[in-house]
């Protein structure tokens, strides 16, 4: 079945830097797209960066433009999202999650929390 | 930018009732919408997409329908377990974007 385990969350403060990791299972995971999406505490869902699967395109989501780099290894079956100058802004529960034809998500790990604060 | 508003932003239901969730895009998307139910504490969870595809394993009381500004999410007899929040999404083409309603909150009468 497929599995999407995220890590590297934790507590930062503003300006610094996390790198977070996706480890993905039970999928041919150099075939698909894959995406980065947030849940700020008690809010919404806001889609954070998204890299086709083989890196040929990457998107960001306007609010993290130059901060926030997406990639993949697709040799070790995992997907990251390197996080630089935080904000606390950033603070919220992170997902990755698999493409679906180019414009959904059909699966999704736990999440991982992101905590910016001095 | 499009953007997709949903309503009620709460709904209060029984169980055995009928849910009906309403999501409107700023502009046509066609048929390219997708609904996600997530509850407390949980990742989200696709349930329909392209307006009307119920994704693998989603009980058949789930019904998406709509096209154009216009969708709705239909639960035909709500069960304990679908009281959650559930949001609707789109990609918009340009800028390549994925956006996300505000949500809609099924909860208990």
């Amino acid at each position: 079945q497929v599995q999407l385990v995220e890590s590297g969350g934790g507590v930062v403060q503003p300006g610094r830097s996390l790198r977070l990791s996706c480890e993905a299972s039970g999928f041919i995971f150099s075939s698909y797209g894959m995406r980065w999406v947030r849940q700020a505490p008690g809010k919404g869902l806001e889609w954070v960066a998204a890299i086709w699967y083989d890196e040929t395109n990457k998107y960001y989501a306007d609010s993290v433009k130059g901060r926030f780099t997406i990639s993949r290894d697709n040799s070790k079956n995992t997907l990251f999202l390197q996080m630089n100058s935080l904000r606390a802004e950033d603070t919220a529960v992170y997902y990755c999650a698999r493409d679906r034809y180019q414009k959904y998500f059909d699966y999704w790990g736990q999440g991982i929390m992101v905590t910016v604060s001095s | 930018e499009i953007v997709l508003t949903q309503s009620p932003a709460t709904l209060s239901l029984s169980p055995g009732e009928r849910a009906t969730l309403s999501c409107r895009a700023s502009q046509s998307v066609s048929s390219y919408l997708a609904w996600y139910q997530q509850k407390p504490g949980q990742a989200p969870r696709l349930l329909i997409y392209d307006a009307s595809n119920r994704a693998t394993g989603i009980p058949v009381r789930f019904s998406g329908s709509g096209s154009g500004t216009d969708f709705t999410l239909t639960i035909s007899s709500l069960e304990p377990e679908d009281f959650a929040v559930y949001y609707c999404q789109h990609r918009s083409d340009w800028p390549r974007t994925w956006t996300f309603g505000r949500g809609t909150k099924v909860e208990i009468k």
